[in-house]
């Protein structure tokens, strides 16, 4: 079956741009993460919705950045008024529930800030 | 911030031979899990081994867990070409859903 899906696959932004990045999930799947992977290093944990609900957004680096899964499928991680350091790879990730360790990971956004 | 921290940084190998890759972290755990990644690409699941586990395999990995030492090893026997990638332990610490990846090792596998 299809995999986690990611678009666009990359997006260049002038700084003070407001940025919309979209997560498909593998179908049925109840939890979905995101990831900001910056060059060179691991991917760091943002946020976390449980179907529509957003359990923990602690990871999330600023009020800048926003997620929402309003149907508890797809999900959009939003980003207004880009900064440079908002340059990195944006991973999704989903899996069954939260009793099922493995997460499925999408091919991931690369957001360039210039 | 980082859990795991990957030994070492890069790995360069010929075909055939073996890669040990280490991670260590810093917290307790519930399990451990080693994600494959090829440039430009999403992570690849390959790899669980539970808190009260010692060691597991799969195909060609095996991977072993010190819980004592807080580390775990990955070992790639008879390694192809087509395991050129970066390698990422993860630990489910603080949250035991959100994952907690290392910087990763990149390894490169010459034919």
């Amino acid at each position: 079956g299809a995999g986690v899906s990611q678009s666009p696959r990359y997006k260049v932004a002038k700084r003070g741009q407001d940025v919309a990045l979209r997560c498909d999930p593998i179908s049925g799947h109840v939890s979905l993460f995101w990831y900001q992977q910056a060059l060179g290093q691991g991917p760091e944990f943002l946020t976390y919705f449980q179907n529509e609900a957003q359990l923990d957004k602690s990871g999330l680096p600023s009020d800048r950045f926003f997620a929402e899964r309003p149907e508890g499928s797809v999900s959009t991680l939003k980003i207004q008024r880009t900064q440079q350091e908002d340059s990195a790879v944006y991973l999704c990730a989903s899996s069954p529930g939260l009793a099922y360790n493995e997460q499925f990971f999408g091919p991931g956004t690369r957001l360039t800030v210039l | 911030s980082q859990q795991g921290e990957e030994d070492p940084q890069a790995l360069s190998i010929q075909e055939g031979e073996n890669a040990t890759m280490n991670c260590s972290y810093k917290t307790s755990i519930n399990n451990l899990q080693w994600y494959r990644q090829n440039s430009g690409r999403g992570l690849v699941h390959l790899i669980l081994i539970r808190s009260n586990e010692r060691e597991k395999h799969s195909g060609r990995l095996r991977v072993t867990l010190d819980t004592s030492k807080k580390s775990s090893s990955l070992l790639i026997t008879a390694s192809r070409a087509a395991d050129t990638a970066s390698y990422f332990c993860a630990t489910d610490a603080n949250s035991g859903y959100a994952l907690n990846f290392g910087k990763g090792t990149s390894l490169l596998v010459t034919p």
